[in-house]
């Protein structure tokens, strides 16, 4: 069975400063996707970036980018220039290839932002 | 905006009801997948369809089903209602079936007296 795990419950970053937030994942299949989503008050589930697990690069989407460690099944979310609208849920979620089933997610890390 | 729409967006019911949730996928997409989203359990996928067909199960109860239909739309019967099914109801639909990217409706939130 696939698991997603974020260890940090919670995080705090001051506005403008740089945060990263964790998370692992197991899996035994070769073809994946990462994602990270955010989940504001609103309670919507936004798409924040995408990582294929055949590219070897890091995704990157304006101030939030990944570090991704295939072989340590690692997948973190760095967010820079901190933001007070990044304020919110975060979730690292797996998805995989071949067969047909849907994401599997961690618990999330709620991340504020202090002024 | 993602696309997806679900209505209707909250849904206040009593123990032993039964009510159906309707989504609307992004245009294009043609996979459609139902997660349910409660204080204990997280978020958790219940079932995915894919053109019309179901294509996998996750943690669906029994009383729970779904269907997709041939204008591509899903809609999620929850019978048998109890208190802990109270909880936020997302669909989301994607191109292709797993793995492609997911875009979430805005859920629809159900609560059971």
């Amino acid at each position: 069975a696939q698991t997603v795990t974020q260890s940090q419950p919670e995080m705090s970053v001051q506005e403008a400063e740089t945060v990263t937030l964790s998370c692992t994942y197991d899996t035994s299949e070769s073809d994946y996707y990462l994602f990270w989503y955010k989940q504001p008050p609103s309670r919507q589930m936004i798409l924040v970036i995408r990582q294929e697990a055949y590219k070897q690069q890091n995704a990157t989407e304006n101030r939030f980018s990944v570090n991704f460690q295939k072989a340590a099944k690692s997948f973190s979310l760095k967010i820079s220039d901190s933001q007070l609208g990044d304020a919110a849920m975060y979730f690292c979620a797996h998805s995989t290839g071949g067969g047909a089933d849907g994401l599997t997610f961690g618990k999330g890390t709620h991340l504020i932002i202090q002024p | 905006d993602s696309g997806v729409t679900q209505t209707p967006k909250h849904l206040i019911t009593a123990t032993g009801q039964r009510v159906t949730l309707r989504c609307s996928p992004r245009s294009g997409d043609l996979s459609v997948y139902w997660y349910q989203q409660s204080l204990d359990q997280g978020l958790q996928f219940l079932i995915q369809y894919y053109n019309g067909e179901e294509r996998a199960k996750g943690n669906i109860l029994e009383r729970f089903s779904a269907q997709q239909f041939p204008d591509l739309h899903s809609e999620l019967n929850l019978s048998s209602l109890e208190l802990g099914d109270s909880a936020l109801y997302f669909c989301a639909s994607s191109v292709r079936p797993s793995p492609d990217t997911q875009y979430f409706g805005p859920g629809t939130r159900l609560t059971v007296l």
